[in-house]
């Protein structure tokens, strides 16, 4: 069955620094794979998604993220944090027709000044 | 451009009573639409999904159920909610093709079941 896990619940980091968020998936075709945002009480924004092609993908807000299907990975990276980037990120799976999407369960981004 | 709409923001009911959640969306046609619940902590749970009027999908049992009266209106309903049906319920919409394409997400709302 389709999986989608992100080993960190929680991850803080320092203003300015590097950031990379774990994503690993369980997929047996070629997957659709997509990173979204979520600010507290808000909705889902999408940051990036990578359907074929180049394995690693730009996305809004200096986010990039790259897909190795050796490592059955999808991670998120930024070079530089910046405070307004404390959210919780989810990484998705297509899992097949009509658009259906596996979540994996969230990693909660905190930023120290 | 599309917009995705949902009403109420919030919501405080009590056990027992009946529940009317509704998402629309704007500037598009026959629109793939979802509805997820978000239990407190946890990630996004697939609940329902419709690809046209009247055709509903259910991922999981539940006390809960969809419809879909008009091409882009999506209601969650219940007649009557439990403890465990709080959380944060997120709308959804894709396009209308097959195969997998992003999903565009509503604001949600918040309910809680007192």
């Amino acid at each position: 069955a389709q999986s989608v896990t992100q080993p960190d619940i929680h991850i803080t980091v320092s203003e300015g620094a590097s950031l990379e968020l774990r994503c690993n998936y369980s997929y047996g075709a070629t997957p659709y794979l997509f990173w979204y945002v979520q600010s507290p009480g808000q909705g889902l924004q999408l940051l990036l998604k990578y359907f074929s092609g180049d394995t690693l993908v730009q996305g809004i807000k200096g986010f990039e993220a790259e897909f190795k299907r050796s490592q059955s990975s999808f991670n998120l990276r930024k070079p530089s944090v910046h405070w307004s980037d404390a959210a919780e990120y989810f990484c998705a799976v297509g899992a097949g027709g009509y658009n259906k999407l596996i979540f994996g369960a969230g990693t909660r981004l905190a930023v120290h000044p | 451009s599309q917009t995705i709409h949902q009403w109420p923001a919030t919501l405080v009911q009590p056990v027992g009573s009946p529940l009317s959640l509704e998402c629309t969306v704007e500037g598009t046609s026959n629109p793939n639409l979802y509805w997820y619940r978000q239990a407190a902590g946890r990630g996004l749970q697939l609940l329902f999904y419709s690809v046209g009027i009247g055709q509903i999908s259910s991922e999981v049992p539940q006390n809960l159920s969809a419809s879909r009266p008009q091409d882009r209106q999506f209601i969650l309903s219940s007649k009557k909610l439990l403890l465990s049906d709080s959380g944060f319920y997120l709308c959804a919409w894709s396009p209308p093709k097959g195969g997998t394409d992003t999903q565009y997400f509503g604001p949600g709302t918040r309910l809680t079941v007192l």
